[in-house]
């Protein structure tokens, strides 16, 4: 199995413009999670999805901030307008719910908004 | 909402010494606690993880040990090598499947 898969991997932007980030869950997982890692913050979840229903979206910092999940394969980070508050490393994670929980992150993407 | 606080932030052992890194949790109801590595510029990987039925879990070099009463959990790195050196994580699950993590303890070994 690949694992998760993000891209891009790394994304320059200047503030203002959208930014959309993207994930691939490992097959099978019915879990997906997405978390920002700041070096203030920490690890924060913002998102999580089961059968690709968004379950708990209070994470998520503001309006600028939007995730979709299609389908059982697919998953979108959006930030519209973003700022350089925003830069930060975005990573996603998926689980198995049979497996109690355990979550396996994808390399992540390091956005730097100017 | 669950708060997991983790120490110490910062921790550096000589090669061949333990290194104890302590959690605790707020939500009584937890009943899952993984530990996860960071490698600089890596993604958090899992290195062990307990469940709330369990006291205590070995794999190799590395133990958890939980204590339910005192809502506190521990990981040991015995006989430290300088490739154990990273940022890592604990983190807690109560009743939904989100996990709420620590801040990190950045473990440098020196050889």
């Amino acid at each position: 199995d690949a694992g998760v898969i993000q891209s891009p991997r790394h994304e320059v932007t200047e503030m203002g413009q959208e930014v959309t980030l993207r994930c691939k869950p490992i097959s099978g997982h019915d879990y997906l999670f997405w978390y920002r890692q700041t070096m203030m913050r920490g690890l924060e979840l913002l998102i999580y999805f089961n059968n690709n229903v968004p379950i708990d979206d209070s994470g998520m910092p503001e309006d600028r901030f939007s995730a979709k999940m299609p389908n059982a394969s697919f998953s979108t980070l959006k930030i519209q307008p973003s700022e350089p508050r925003d830069s930060a490393v975005y990573f996603c994670a998926s689980s198995r719910g049979q497996d109690a929980g355990t979550q396996y992150f994808g390399p992540g993407t390091r956005l730097l908004v100017l | 909402g669950e708060n997991v606080e983790q120490h110490p932030s910062t921790l550096s052992v000589q090669e061949g010494d333990s290194a104890v890194i302590k959690c605790t949790y707020s939500d009584s109801a937890s009943n899952y606690f993984p530990w996860y590595k960071q490698e600089l510029g890596k993604r958090p990987q899992l290195i062990i993880d307990i469940r709330s039925n369990v006291g205590e879990k070995k794999d190799q070099r590395i133990a958890v040990t939980l204590n339910k009463t005192a809502k506190h959990f521990s990981l040991h790195i015995t006989e430290t090598q300088p490739e154990d050196s990273a940022v890592y994580f604990c983190a807690s699950r109560a009743g939904s499947y989100q996990l709420t993590f620590g801040k990190g303890t950045k473990l440098s070994v020196i050889p």
